[in-house]
């Protein structure tokens, strides 16, 4: 059964630092994965995907994610980060065309001054 | 501009109450999503539908009814058989046909027990 597995409920980083959150998935076919955050009582917004091509995707406000495919990971970066990524990360990933996301528990990223 | 739009923000339920919240898409998405969201679980799938009039019971379906009588509308009914309903409720559609098509979401309801 797929699955999507964030190690880390909660992370502090200093506002300046660089930034990794963790993601595996277990999924046997070619995956397609996302990355969605999440600020207090709102909706998620899509940060980027992944579906084919090269590894490593750009999405918006500066994220970047790396496909690995030996380590069955996708994990999100920002080298720099800023006070206002302070929200909560959720990877994704797809299955069948039409059905529903399977979605990791999240992770909280607090940013420190 | 296209999108998810839920209402209301805010829905108190009385005890023995049933309570429906408002889905609407313009995306013309065929594919809509209901979740539930705890501290700490996650997004958890109540119901989802692919089609019009019709529709598969998520992971926590128990106490929750949903009806899909046109394309752009996913109602989700809280009945009074489910005891725990407060939490954050996120309503989400895709366009379908492709896996690496992502979710769009509303901006959610909150629901509190008076």
């Amino acid at each position: 059964a797929q699955s999507v597995t964030q190690p880390d409920i909660h992370i502090t980083v200093s506002e300046g630092a660089s930034l990794e959150l963790r993601c595996n998935y277990s999924y046997g076919a070619t995956p397609y994965l996302f990355w969605y955050v999440q600020s207090p009582g709102q909706g998620l917004q899509l940060l980027l995907k992944y579906f084919s091509g090269d590894t490593l995707v750009q999405g918006i406000k500066g994220f970047e994610a790396e496909f690995k495919r030996s380590q069955s990971s996708f994990n999100l970066r920002k080298p720099s980060v800023h006070w206002s990524d302070a929200a909560e990360y959720f990877c994704a990933v797809g299955a069948q065309a039409g059905t529903a996301l399977i979605f990791g528990k999240g992770t909280t990223l607090s940013v420190s001054s | 501009d296209g999108g998810i739009t839920q209402s209301p923000k805010y829905l108190f339920r009385k005890e023995g109450q049933n309570v429906t919240l408002s889905c609407e898409q313009n995306l013309n998405h065929d594919a809509m999503y209901w979740y539930r969201q705890d501290p700490g679980q996650g997004l958890r799938l109540i119901y989802y539908s692919q089609i019009v009039n019709d529709f598969q019971k998520g992971d926590i379906a128990e106490g929750y009814s949903v009806s899909r009588e046109k394309k752009e509308s996913f109602p989700l009914t809280v009945t009074s058989a489910q005891k725990n309903p407060t939490a954050f409720y996120l309503c989400a559609s895709r366009k379908t046909g492709a896996q690496n098509q992502p979710q769009h979401f509303g901006d959610g309801t909150r629901l509190s027990i008076l």
